[in-house]
């Protein structure tokens, strides 16, 4: 059972491009979750999906992200127009069910870094 | 809202030292607690866990007990090793507002010379 799938691992943009991010959850799990990590920082909670709905977003940027678990293919993290203070690592994690659901674990993928120049 | 804090690093130790990395939580309930460990380079593995009042997780010889009244969940290992050095993040299981997610300590780092 392969786990979370991130990808690319490395990736480097221009100030002004946009920036996809892909995660692909284990299999079965139809949750999914994203952060980001800043340099010697701890991880900030970005948004918490299901299959075709947004559950929460409280943690993305008002503009120029967005995010998309679509019933088919991968979770994408979308950063429209980067800038350089959006250089960061991204992590994408997934969950069989939702923790309320009863107890359950998050496991992450390797993550995504993404440098802006 | 929910929030987790954990001592400070970055924190140096000799191998076979003992050690402890202080954490304590603020949260509505009681959410079960994790330990992860990030590293260098890499995406974050869960270490250990406990979901009640005095549950002790321990994985790889580290260990942490969830303790109710104090709000902490302590993470411990008799004798670190080289391998050891990573960061360690705190997190809890937040349910606010609906919605469901892990909120984590800002980390500390290890490194454990030989």
């Amino acid at each position: 059972n392969a786990g979370v799938m991130q990808n690319p691992r490395h990736l480097v943009r221009r100030r002004g491009q946009e920036a996809r991010l892909r995660c692909s959850p284990m299999k079965g799990h139809s949750h999914v979750y994203w952060y980001r990590q800043l340099p010697e920082e701890g991880l900030k909670f970005m948004v918490y999906l299901q299959k075709e709905n947004i559950i929460d977003e409280s943690g993305m940027p008002k503009e120029r992200f967005s995010a998309e678990f679509p019933k088919e293919g991968p979770s994408i993290l979308r950063i429209q127009q980067v800038v350089r203070g959006d250089s960061a690592a991204y992590f994408c994690a997934s969950s069989p069910r939702r923790p309320g659901q009863g107890f359950t674990e998050a496991f992450f993928g390797q993550g995504t870094r993404l440098t802006v120049v | 809202g929910d929030s987790v804090t954990q001592m400070e690093g970055p924190v140096t130790l000799s191998e076979e030292a003992f050690l402890t990395i202080n954490c304590t939580y603020t949260a509505t309930g009681y959410p079960s607690l994790f330990w992860y460990v990030q590293y260098p380079g890499e995406g974050l593995q869960l270490l250990l866990k406990a979901t009640k009042a005095d549950d002790k997780g321990s994985n790889k010889g580290f260990e942490a007990t969830y303790r109710k009244e104090t709000t902490s969940f302590h993470l411990e290992k008799g004798s670190v090793q080289v391998s050891d050095s990573a960061v360690y993040f705190c997190a809890l299981w937040s349910f606010q507002g609906g919605s469901e997610k892990l909120v984590f300590g800002k980390g500390t780092k290890l490194t454990v010379n030989p």
